[in-house]
């Protein structure tokens, strides 16, 4: 398996704009997570979902940050409007079951988005 | 949110010597791991210990667990200068994901 996809691996774009980050996950894990990275913030939580539903999204910072998973190969996290103070790096991750069970996340190489 | 907070922020030590980072987290666990970052890179998975274990070793990598001090520490024996990079300790509190800590960055002088 080629691990967990993420494109593009940098965007930069201007403040207003619509930004869509696309992951795949590893074929057969049932969960899929959003992570965004900052120095400031290290390692957040935006979302998770099961089976293709959104289980958690209380991590999603504001109604301009969406995420959809429409099949089990696919995921969108979309920014509308982009704002500079959401430039990070947003990784995806993919897990074959619950981390309470112990499963281990299998993390993409991560968008680097810069709004100018 | 952060559960894991790691001590201390940065290391830096030579080639050879061993590495000592520690984890501490606020709320009970089933099971705790750990993570590397390379920069520019994404996480991967290191070791897990589930909280009725103390110790647990993979190769170079020693960690161990105190649910009583809710506490973590991973230690990287006879380090490498390939060991540089970020370490990070995940959390569960039951639930189905990990929070994640602030994350220790290691400098390993060759």
């Amino acid at each position: 398996d080629a691990g967990v996809i993420q494109s593009p691996r940098h965007e930069v774009t201007e403040m207003g704009q619509e930004v869509t980050l696309r992951c795949k996950p590893i074929s057969g894990h049932d969960y899929l997570f959003w992570y965004r990275q900052t120095m400031m913030r290290g390692l957040e939580l935006l979302i998770y979902f099961n089976n293709n539903v959104p289980i958690d999204d209380s991590g999603m910072p504001e109604d301009r940050f969406s995420a959809k998973m429409p099949n089990a190969s696919f995921s969108t996290l979309k920014i509308q409007p982009s704002e500079p103070r959401d430039s990070a790096v947003y990784f995806c991750a993919s897990s074959p079951g619950t981390g309470s069970l112990g499963y281990e996340q299998y993390f993409g190489p991560g968008t680097r988005l810069t709004v100018t | 949110s952060q559960q894991g907070e790691e001590d201390p922020q940065a290391l830096s030590i030579q080639e050879g010597e061993n590495a000592t980072m520690n984890c501490s987290y606020k709320t009970s666990i089933n099971n705790l791991q750990w993570y590397r970052q390379n920069s520019g890179r994404g996480l991967v998975h290191l070791i897990l210990i589930r909280s009725n274990e103390r110790e647990k070793h993979s190769g170079r990598l020693r960690v161990t667990l105190d649910t009583s001090k809710k506490s973590s520490s991973l230690l990287i024996t006879a380090s490498r200068a390939a060991d540089t990079a970020s370490y990070f300790c995940a959390t569960d509190e039951g639930g189905n994901q990990f929070y994640f800590g602030t994350g220790t960055s290691l400098t390993v002088i060759p």
